[in-house]
């Protein structure tokens, strides 16, 4: 069945890159997503690439699409103590749905 | 920001009453979600409506029911509530099916007692 994997907590020094990884299942998904919870919030829309594309680059954002391997990451350049929060991982499979991970929680050391 | 709005944001009630959650969007949009969000399960799709009237159950709809009379209004029933039910609940709204972009509102912390 569809289902999309990601691991629960990350923990990245302050100014080093954040790496979050996520894989999912469903081939046919079109667009891939990455959402943003910030404490006592709801998602926020991060970046999402289209399926056709290897890559996207969007400020200190980069997002690697692997298709062969089904595997979605998200790189943070020059992480900062405002992107402590939750990422989501999804996917739309095609179905009239979208399909979140469980979310991977960045924890900035000082 | 989209213009989503949740009611009430928190809310504790006692096993067995009712309960309807309200989600307002003033963007006009076709599509609107109810989710919630339980630790070690992620956001889980309750019920979706493609339009007025029109509404279709997601992954775990069992004690749920929904409607929606008006574009800007989707409401949310547990119509007996329990204590699996404890939960924050999520509304999201968007233009087109997906894979359009989902906007979500802040939330509401329902705890059941």
């Amino acid at each position: 069945g569809e289902d999309v994997e990601q691991s629960l907590f990350l923990s990245v020094r302050e100014g080093d890159s954040s790496v979050i990884n996520c894989t999912y299942t469903d081939s046919s998904s079109t667009y891939l997503y990455w959402y943003k919870q910030e404490p006592g919030a709801g998602l926020q829309l991060l970046t999402y690439i289209f399926s056709n594309m290897d890559m996207k680059q969007d400020q200190r954002l980069t997002v690697l699409l692997n298709k062969k391997d089904k595997h979605l990451s998200l790189r943070i350049a020059d992480t900062q103590t405002g992107d402590s929060a939750i990422y989501f991982c999804a996917e739309a499979p095609g179905d009239d749905k979208i399909i979140f991970g469980k979310g991977t929680r960045l924890h900035i050391l000082p | 920001d989209a213009g989503i709005t949740q009611s009430p944001r928190h809310k504790v009630t006692e096993t067995g009453t009712p309960v309807t959650l309200r989600c307002h969007q003033t963007e006009n949009h076709r599509y609107m979600y109810w989710y919630r969000q339980d630790p070690g399960h992620g956001l889980r799709l309750i019920h979706y409506s493609y339009g007025v009237k029109d509404t279709d159950k997601g992954e775990v709809s069992d004690g749920y029911s929904v409607s929606r009379s008006k574009t800007e209004d989707f409401l949310l029933t547990l119509e007996s509530a329990t204590s699996s039910q404890t939960s924050v609940y999520f509304c999201a709204i968007s233009e087109l099916a997906p894979p359009d972009t989902q906007y979500f509102g802040p939330g509401t912390r329902l705890t059941v007692l």
